[in-house]
């Protein structure tokens, strides 16, 4: 049972636009979001995160909206570079970010075409 | 710091066969987890200790599977016998106490069990 889903396996754009990657997730207790980044052959990266008593965090090109009714957030890129290209994973974690698990969606890959 | 190394980077066996995968977790970091990405299942937690400990080890899918973390700095997974089911990429990821939860990772060992 996929707790935290990343619904598009796969999106495409052309640089410069916006990227909008999507997460939906059913647990109610989870309070704290993540999102990493990985490229080929490396581990994952931390990106960006967001704690369930805001609804948006932005740091540089990169957004993070949460909508804790829908149980959904997304992950915005302004604007998309060639280098934004990766596989971008989802996660989630339950009380109040100290609880040390964190759950992962199966990721989204993103390439961003010059 | 160097981040999380993982060793091998690769390995092939054969069924069967024995497997140790390693890994060196971030200085002053208490807690190291084990994950297992697979096309079918995505990034999904495996095991993790908190100052050496095993905390919770729910995600170990057999007996075949076994965790250890001798001191702060190293921690082994083993998997005996090894099945082709096994086949995947194993990342060791470590974080530091205290609140928030983001976790550092290694690049991975891919393991292909022939």
């Amino acid at each position: 049972d996929q707790q935290v889903k990343q619904n598009s396996p796969s999106l495409s754009v052309q640089e410069g636009r916006i990227s909008i990657l999507n997460c939906d997730y059913t647990n109610s207790m989870f309070d704290y979001f993540l999102w990493y980044k990985k490229y080929p052959a490396e581990g994952p990266t931390f990106l960006i995160s967001i704690s369930s008593i805001k609804d948006k965090n932005e740091d540089g090109r990169f957004t993070v909206f949460l909508n804790k009714s829908a149980k959904h957030l997304s992950l915005h890129i302004v604007p998309s570079q060639p280098g934004d290209s990766a596989v971008y994973f989802c996660a989630a974690s339950a009380g109040g970010g100290s609880n040390y698990k964190l759950t992962f969606g199966k990721g989204t890959l993103l390439t961003v075409n010059p | 710091d160097a981040g999380v190394i993982q060793s091998p980077r690769h390995e092939v066996t054969e069924m069967g066969q024995e497997v140790t995968l390693r890994c060196k977790p971030i200085s002053g970091h208490d807690y190291l987890f084990w994950y297992r990405q697979t096309m079918m299942r995505g990034l999904e937690l495996l095991i993790y200790f908190n100052n050496n400990v095993p905390i919770d080890d729910s995600g170990m899918p057999e007996d075949r599977f076994s965790a250890k973390m001798p001191n702060a700095s190293f921690s082994t997974l083993k998997i005996q016998p090894s099945e082709p089911r096994d086949s995947a990429v194993y990342f060791c990821a470590s974080r530091p106490g205290g609140g928030g939860s983001i976790q550092y990772f290694g690049a991975g060992t891919r393991l292909s069990v022939l």
